[in-house]
């Protein structure tokens, strides 16, 4: 079965730090990952996906992720943090050579920025 | 989220009775999913629908139903409330199998049970 974690429930970052969020799955066959974020009081945003090809995808807001298979990573990073990007974020992983199967999700790294 | 609604965004209800929440897509969407997510819990599935009157259960479906009669409503059903299905709820929607591009997710509906 599907199964991703988390690590890090919540996380302190400084505004202009640099910031790297965990991510580790586990599943069989070709996965396919997702980065989420959710502000408070929101739903859910798609931040970045990777399903093939190069390992480093870009998203919206500056983030980044890299794919590692032999880690069973998806990490999640930015250069450099602003107020604004304090919020939950979640990593979820879908299987790519499945039907129907919903996708799976970690549960989340709250990320607070101080000044 | 454009194209997705929830209804209502905050309901109080008392224990024992039914409730019943609606999803609303405008985007021709065939999935369909209910998430809850509660604190050191994430997100976990309710059910979900992979089409018309096509549904199937999650990993928390105990004490939920579901239904699905158009392509556009997705409605979650609690028969008889109770304390611990105190949460909030989400919905969410794609367009093809496996998910390929990713979930839109709605703005949530936050459920007390009294």
């Amino acid at each position: 079965a599907q199964s991703v974690t988390q690590p890090d429930i919540h996380i302190t970052v400084s505004e202009g730090a640099s910031l790297e969020l965990r991510c580790n799955y586990s599943y069989g066959a070709t996965p396919y990952l997702f980065w989420y974020v959710q502000s408070p009081g929101q739903g859910l945003q798609l931040l970045l996906k990777y399903f093939s090809g190069d390992t480093l995808v870009q998203g919206i807001k500056g983030f980044e992720a890299e794919f590692k298979r032999s880690q069973s990573s998806f990490n999640l990073r930015k250069p450099s943090v602003h107020w604004s990007d304090a919020a939950e974020y979640f990593c979820a992983v879908g299987a790519l050579d499945s039907g129907n199967t919903p996708l799976v999700f970690g549960k989340g790294t709250r990320l607070s920025v101080i000044a | 989220d454009a194209g997705i609604t929830q209804s209502p965004r905050h309901k109080v209800t008392e224990t024992g009775t039914p409730v019943t929440l609606r999803c609303h897509q405008t985007e021709n969407h065939r999935y369909m999913y209910w998430y809850r997510q509660d604190p050191g819990h994430g997100l976990r599935l309710i059910h979900y629908s992979y089409g018309v009157k096509d549904t199937d259960k999650g990993e928390v479906s105990d004490g939920y139903s579901v239904s699905r009669s158009k392509t556009e409503d997705f409605l979650l059903t609690l028969e008889s409330a109770t304390s611990s299905q105190t949460s909030v709820y989400f919905c969410a929607i794609s367009d093809v199998g496996r998910s390929l591009g990713g979930y839109t997710f709605g703005s949530g509906t936050r459920l007390t049970v009294v």
